[in-house]
């Protein structure tokens, strides 16, 4: 059973500051996916990482896919209130129809 | 930006009722979705399916069904709501090919007396 762990599960930090998100999965799969929830509303796609080594940045998130170590991160640099949100990892099955979610890390960014 | 639809947005319902949750896509993906989400907790799936006359269960144990008929459209129905339903139903779709990228709709909030 593909399980997938995502810590912090809360974030806090000040603006300006850089820190990493992190994402480890069970089993072997190359294919993971980052989204991003505001409060109330639904999941928004951020990156999809489809190989050993994927780097995708876009603004101040950068994401990274290790499948040999079954770990992807999430890299937020010089933060901003604007990316106060819930941030989910999903890794894929592999035959590719399911997707399994992380429990997700609130982020808070602090003036 | 996804062309996913999901109605009502909101639903509070007492106990007992039969209740259908509408989801519709226009982008012609021939696969989705339904997910179980509590207040910023993980998602999980509850069915999904391939494409018209294709349906399976997912992860996590529900009480509801689902079908799909025509390809844009995948509604999920409880035959009797109980407060144990009370949650976030999102609903997915993706395009065969697109390893498996999905996009979500606004999510129906149901709340079960």
């Amino acid at each position: 059973e593909l399980k997938v762990e995502q810590n912090p599960l809360f974030l806090s930090m000040q603006e300006g500051k850089n820190y990493t998100i992190y994402c480890n999965y069970s089993t072997t799969s190359d294919r993971l996916y980052w989204y991003r929830q505001d409060p109330g509303k639904s999941l928004e796609s951020l990156f999809v990482l489809l190989s050993n080594g994927a780097v995708k940045q876009e603004g101040r998130l950068m994401a990274s896919l290790d499948t040999k170590a079954r770990l992807s991160t999430l890299h937020i640099t010089a933060a901003v209130h604007d990316l106060s949100a819930t941030y989910f990892c999903a890794v894929s099955n592999n035959a590719g129809n399911m997707l399994t979610f992380g429990g997700g890390t609130r982020l808070m960014v602090k003036p | 930006e996804a062309d996913i639809y999901q109605t009502p947005r909101y639903l509070v319902i007492g106990t007992g009722k039969k209740i259908t949750l509408e989801c519709s896509q226009t982008m012609g993906h021939d696969k989705m979705y339904w997910y179980q989400q509590d207040p910023g907790m993980e998602l999980h799936l509850i069915h999904y399916s391939y494409g018209v006359n294709s349906t399976e269960k997912g992860d996590l144990s529900s009480e509801s069904t689902v079908s799909r008929i025509r390809t844009e459209h995948f509604p999920l129905t409880l035959e009797s709501a109980r407060p144990s339903h009370t949650s976030q139903y999102l609903c997915a779709s993706s395009r065969v090919g697109s390893y498996n990228e999905q996009f979500f709709g606004p999510g129906t909030r149901l709340t079960v007396l």
